[in-house]
C-alpha cells in the first residue's frame, strides 16, 4: 500500500509555464518535505512543512513555492520554470522533525522544453 | 556545512558477490541511515540505525553505526542482479534535516 503518492510521475512543461506538483500520505504525519534531485546526484532538500509551519532552505530559489492545505496534502509550484529545473521531485515525510528517518514517494519527473 | 563522504562512488560486480560501501564524517552524529533507489523511483529505506556500535540485519544487509559516531558501512551479502541501484547514506545535521552522502552506484553482472 502506498504510503506517500506523487503525481504526476512524469511532468512535461514549457519554459516560463508555472506547474505544480502534488504529494499525499496517509501516514498522518506531521512533518512533509520536498526535494530536487538532479541526475546521478542526491536529493537536495528545497522545503518542508513542519505541521502548518513552512521552514525554506536558505539557497532555494524564489521560483520554487509550496502549499499544505492539510496534513495529507503538500504541493510544488514553480512559478517560472526554467531549462535548470528540469528534474525529479521527491516528496518525503516523516512522523517529527526529531523522527530521523523520512520515508519518500515515487517521485515526478519534471522535463522542461 | 557537514559533509558525508560516501565510498565508493560506485562499484560493478559480479552476481554472488559480497558488496560493501561506507560513509565517513569529520562530526559525530545520532544516526545513520541507509537508503537504496531504484532507477526512477524515490529512496526507499533499508536500514536506519540510532546507537553507535549499532549492528542490524535487513535479509541479505548488515549495517552498523561505528562507535565514534562518524562513520557507517552497509554490506551486501551474495549479491542479486534486483540489488542494482544507488544506495545513500544519510544523517541528521543539526537542523534534523537529513544529509545525503554522493551515493554509491552499485552494477551487478549476472
Amino acid at each position: 500500500d502506498a504510503m506517500v503518492i506523487q503525481n504526476p510521475r512524469y511532468q512535461v512543461t514549457q519554459f516560463g509555464k508555472p506547474v505544480t506538483l502534488s504529494c499525499s500520505q496517509t501516514l498522518n504525519h506531521n512533518v512533509m518535505y520536498w526535494y530536487q534531485q538532479k541526475s546521478s546526484q542526491a536529493p537536495k532538500l528545497l522545503f518542508h512543512y513542519y505541521d502548518k509551519d513552512f521552514n525554506n532552505e536558505a539557497d532555494t530559489p524564489d521560483n520554487f513555492q509550496s502549499r499544505r492545505p492539510n496534513t495529507s496534502f503538500c504541493f510544488l509550484d514553480i512559478r517560472s520554470p526554467g531549462l535548470g529545473d528540469a528534474a525529479m521531485y521527491l516528496c518525503a515525510t516523516s512522523r517529527d522533525r526529531r523522527w530521523e528517518t523520512q520515508y519518500f514517494g515515487p517521485g515526478t519527473r519534471l522535463l522542461v522544453l | 556545512g557537514q559533509q558525508l563522504n560516501q565510498s565508493p562512488q560506485s562499484m560493478f560486480i559480479q552476481e554472488g558477490e559480497d558488496v560493501s560501501m561506507n560513509c565517513t564524517s569529520s562530526s559525530i552524529f545520532n544516526t545513520w541511515l541507509w537508503y537504496k533507489q531504484d532507477p526512477g523511483e524515490g529512496p526507499v529505506l533499508l536500514i536506519a540505525l540510532y546507537k553507535a556500535g549499532e549492528l542490524t540485519s535487513n535479509g541479505r544487509l548488515t549495517a552498523q553505526f561505528g562507535i565514534t559516531r562518524k562513520d557507517s558501512f552497509l554490506n551486501i551479502s551474495a549479491s542479486i542482479p534486483s540489488d542494482v541501484g544507488i544506495y545513500f547514506c544519510a544523517t541528521n545535521n543539526a537542523g534534523n534535516m537529513l544529509t545525503f552522502g554522493g551515493g554509491t552506484r552499485l552494477m551487478v553482472k549476472p
